[in-house]
């Protein structure tokens, strides 16, 4: 299996920063890196796929970039409701999860 | 508006069974492919099992295969996991997700059905 490794594990920022989040795999992955966002007690709703195609609906303050094995996903002006839980996730293979990284109000 | 709307969770004790299903509306559910994907409390997101349209492609995280079987009926736009000889460490909340274009990418998820498995 794919190993997804996400750094860092926790975060802290304050609304208007610009946040990123690295993503690496275990093995080139080539484009196939997706992102999620999870807020408490909801599910994951898909933020990125293919790397960096925004998903209907999604601020376009939301930015995916990478391939192979390095991956990142920027936030580029932090708003109230961006304070959450994000995942990677590989599609190259039958699918893992990143142990995600929780974005705190600082 | 596509929904995905889980059922059948709760408390079962370790070595039961318990079927879980998926109702989905909204979309032309023949078209998708299906994900069961998991979350332990307090803990991060895995992967369980995938069916294709027809259901001619099954796969299954080593963690569940041999005990889980994932099925769907596309006539009542449903989905189902059958979950047999459960652990305590299958406790989490199941949640059933769309694949965007077979391509494991999931674009909606429903909102998940509970289960915990203890004596």
């Amino acid at each position: 299996d794919i190993q997804m490794t996400q750094s860092p594990s926790s975060l802290s920022a304050s609304v208007g920063d610009r946040v990123t989040i690295t993503c690496r795999a275990s093995q080139s992955i080539s484009s196939y890196l997706n992102w999620y966002q999870q807020k408490p007690g909801k599910a994951p709703k898909l933020l990125i796929y293919g790397t960096s195609s925004l998903q209907s609906g999604v601020p376009s303050r939301f930015s995916g970039s990478g391939s192979g094995t390095d991956f990142t996903l920027t936030i580029s002006s932090l708003q109230p409701e961006d304070f959450a839980t994000y995942y990677c996730q590989q599609s190259y293979s039958t699918l893992t999860f990143g142990q995600g990284t929780r974005l705190e109000i600082k | 508006e596509v929904q995905l709307v889980e059922s059948g969770g709760g408390l079962v004790q370790p070595g039961g069974s318990l079927r879980l299903s998926c109702a989905a509306s909204g979309f032309t559910f023949s078209s998708y492919s299906i994900n069961w994907v998991r979350q332990a409390p307090g803990k991060g997101l895995e992967w369980v099992s995938y069916i294709s349209t027809s259901s001619s492609t099954i796969y299954y995280a080593d963690s569940v295969k041999g005990r889980f079987t994932i099925s769907r009926d596309n006539a009542k736009n449903s989905l189902y996991l059958q979950m047999n000889s459960l652990r305590a460490e299958d406790t989490a909340v199941y949640y059933c997700a769309r694949d965007r274009s077979s391509s494991w990418q999931l674009d909606y998820w429903g909102q998940g059905t509970l289960v915990t498995v203890s004596s």
